[in-house]
């Protein structure tokens, strides 16, 4: 089982409907946990992050966190072309030998329709 | 202020070769991480540093190294390159070590390796 699995896309939607990506996580005891987006040729920008079960809102982005189910999601509202990119969900997990460190999934392309 | 600077952005080795990759870190950030990015792996994770000192390493093999300088500024290393070691390479900073409250990390341009 992967750490961090995500389901690769693409996930097409049209222009203005509401898009849905979702990651499950595997470490239960995981705390922190981020979405990333990536442009093709370009690298990761932070779009937000959650720590507490339930929804978090940031403009047209909600995540949302479900600790019981190892599940967050990212709604993105009001789908415009420019968000056509690849997400990339990121957990905070603790290693064998103490630390922590960021786990990326491999993300999920999303293309938005005209 | 400046963004996170990799150096050299493109570059092209052959088998057996090595290479070594730069990162400058925004300036008062003090941890500085490096990811392997394939389109097969997604984002892999190298190491971390911090404040000089290594805090985490990822499962790569031993000729993956680095090292961070009194400045912050890091250097990874790869020897003995394989064609497998063709990827993207990103580096990271942030003002405090992962996994410590809100970690944000901030990306740069990335090193892209191709080794023929």
């Amino acid at each position: 089982q992967k750490e961090v699995e995500q389901n690769s896309g693409p996930l097409s939607v049209p222009e203005g409907a509401i898009a849905s990506l979702n990651c499950t996580y595997s470490d239960r005891g995981s705390q922190s946990f981020f979405w990333y987006r990536q442009y093709s040729g370009k690298s990761p920008e932070l779009i937000m992050f959650i720590y507490s079960n339930g929804d978090k809102e940031d403009g047209r982005f909600t995540a949302q966190l479900n600790k019981a189910s190892q599940y967050v999601s990212l709604l993105i509202r009001d789908s415009q072309p420019s968000d056509s990119a690849t997400y990339l969900c990121a957990v905070i997990r603790g290693l064998t030998g103490g630390g922590n460190k960021l786990t990326f999934g491999t993300g999920t392309q999303l293309k938005v329709e005209l | 202020k400046a963004g996170v600077t990799q150096t050299p952005r493109y570059l092209i080795k052959t088998r057996g070769q090595q290479v070594t990759l730069s990162c400058s870190p925004i300036s008062g950030h003090r941890s500085v991480s490096w990811y392997q990015q394939t389109p097969g792996q997604g984002l892999q994770f190298l190491f971390e540093y911090f404040s000089e000192t290594q805090r985490n390493k990822g499962n790569f093999p031993g000729r993956f190294s680095g090292r961070q300088f009194s400045n912050s500024r890091s250097e990874m290393n790869v020897s003995t390159l394989e064609l497998g070691d063709s990827a993207l390479y990103l580096c990271a900073s942030s003002l405090i070590p992962q996994g410590t409250g809100a970690n944000v990390l901030t990306f740069g341009a990335g090193s892209r390796l191709t080794v023929l």
